[in-house]
Order: C-alpha cells, then structure tokens, then sequence
C-alpha cells in the first residue's frame, strides 16, 4: 500500500522559513494536499493540487511537489501557525495521509 | 456557510453497534462524494470510507470493512455511518468531510467538528 512519510516534528523561530516535507514514491506524479490542525480544532485545508491556496489562506503558505517529496513552505512564521500538518495524496481511490508533522514555534 | 455537523458518537461496548450521523447545510450534497476520516487520541488522521453523490458507489478502508457501512440521505442532506462490531481501536474522533473538486483535483474541505466513539467495557 502507498505510504507518506512526514518527519514528526519541524521547530522554528518566529519570523523564519518552516519546510514541512512529506515523501512518497514518485509523490510528483500525483497531487499532494495539506492540512493544518490546531489543537483541539477540526482539520483545515491550506494547500491543494500541489501549490493552491483556498480563499483565507495567506499567501505567505505555500506548496509544492516534485519528484519523491511534497514541501509546505510557511514564509515569516508566526505563533498562530504552531498545529500539526499533514500532507494527503490519492493512490487510485484511495485516501492516504501522512503521518503528521508538529510545527512548533520556538 | 457550508457546515458539517456530526453527532452520534458515545461510549459503547467492545463488539456493540452505534449509528453517526453528519448534517450538511450550505450546499446541497448530492453533487459531492462524502466521507469519513478518524483520528484516534494523539494520533493523525486515517481515512474510513466514502460514498458518492447517488450512494451507490461505497469504499471502505480495510480495517473498517465488513463491519462498517456508509449511507447517505440527499433529501435530508445527511450521511451516516453505521458501525458494527466494534472494536477498541475504533476508539477515535470522527470527521465527517466533503470532497471538494475541479477539472484536475479533489480534495477534503470543509471538516466537521468531529464526533468522540469510545469503544471500552
């Protein structure tokens, strides 16, 4: 079965550049989303087909994917973005997400 | 304002049954598939099923399947999930979400606020 691998954890400083990588084998091919979790909050989405913002999203968020491994780039990062993401891609018909990543704000 | 609301969700006994619903507004849901996605304490998201816009067409995941069943009202504007059998590790919030899409893609948005299924003698 298709897998995404996201590191567990990614730390920065405020006002830095937070990269957020998600892997999967030939991840490039398809379509990767993300979504950001706050805590005790539902899912919402920040990226979809790779690079696009939904309405409200800042456009300091940003996406892509190529190759092996999908990036949530979070330019001038501020406290409001700590929560955990996770990347999402389609295998077929079926729904894969990765395993979350905790964006901590140091 | 597109909205999901899931409720149902409860405490019951390893191997009985419990029935969610999720109520939609804002848009009608016979032009979307919809699913559902868990999320165990302290865990990531996993999916569980989908249903499309008719009903007709259903997925499961393979840990949920046999036992779980996807339905969908579009007069109501509700989709279910009956859950039978149920297990400890079924034990988690469950999100109700639309499958939003364009020429090219499909994605999950909106979610609803999740319902907590506690599975424990």
């Amino acid at each position: 079965s298709y897998e995404l691998t996201q590191p567990p954890s990614v730390s920065v400083s405020p006002g830095q550049i937070a990269s957020i990588t998600c892997s999967g084998d030939k991840l490039g091919d398809k379509y990767a989303y993300w979504y950001q979790q706050k805590p005790g909050q539902s899912p919402v989405l920040v990226i979809y087909q790779n690079t696009k913002r939904p309405s409200g999203i800042p456009e300091r968020v940003a996406g892509s994917n190529s190759g092996n491994t999908a990036t949530l780039t979070i330019s001038g990062t501020q406290a409001m973005d700590e929560a955990d993401y996770y990347c999402q891609t389609w295998d077929s018909t079926t729904v894969v997400f990765g395993g979350g990543t905790k964006l901590t704000v140091l | 304002e597109v909205q999901l609301v899931e409720s149902g969700g409860g405490l019951v006994q390893p191997g009985g049954s419990l029935r969610l619903s999720c109520a939609a507004s804002g848009f009608t849901i016979s032009s979307y598939w919809m699913h559902w996605v868990r999320q165990a304490p302290g865990k990531g998201l996993v999916w569980v099923s989908r249903v499309n816009g008719d009903g007709r067409t259903t997925n499961y995941a393979d840990s949920v399947k046999g036992r779980f069943t996807i339905s969908r009202d579009n007069a109501k504007n509700m989709v279910y999930l009956q859950m039978n059998s149920l297990r400890a590790e079924d034990t988690a919030v469950y999100y109700c979400v639309r499958e939003g899409y364009n020429s090219y893609a499909n994605w999950f948005d909106p979610w609803g606020q999740g319902t907590l299924v506690t599975v424990s003698s």
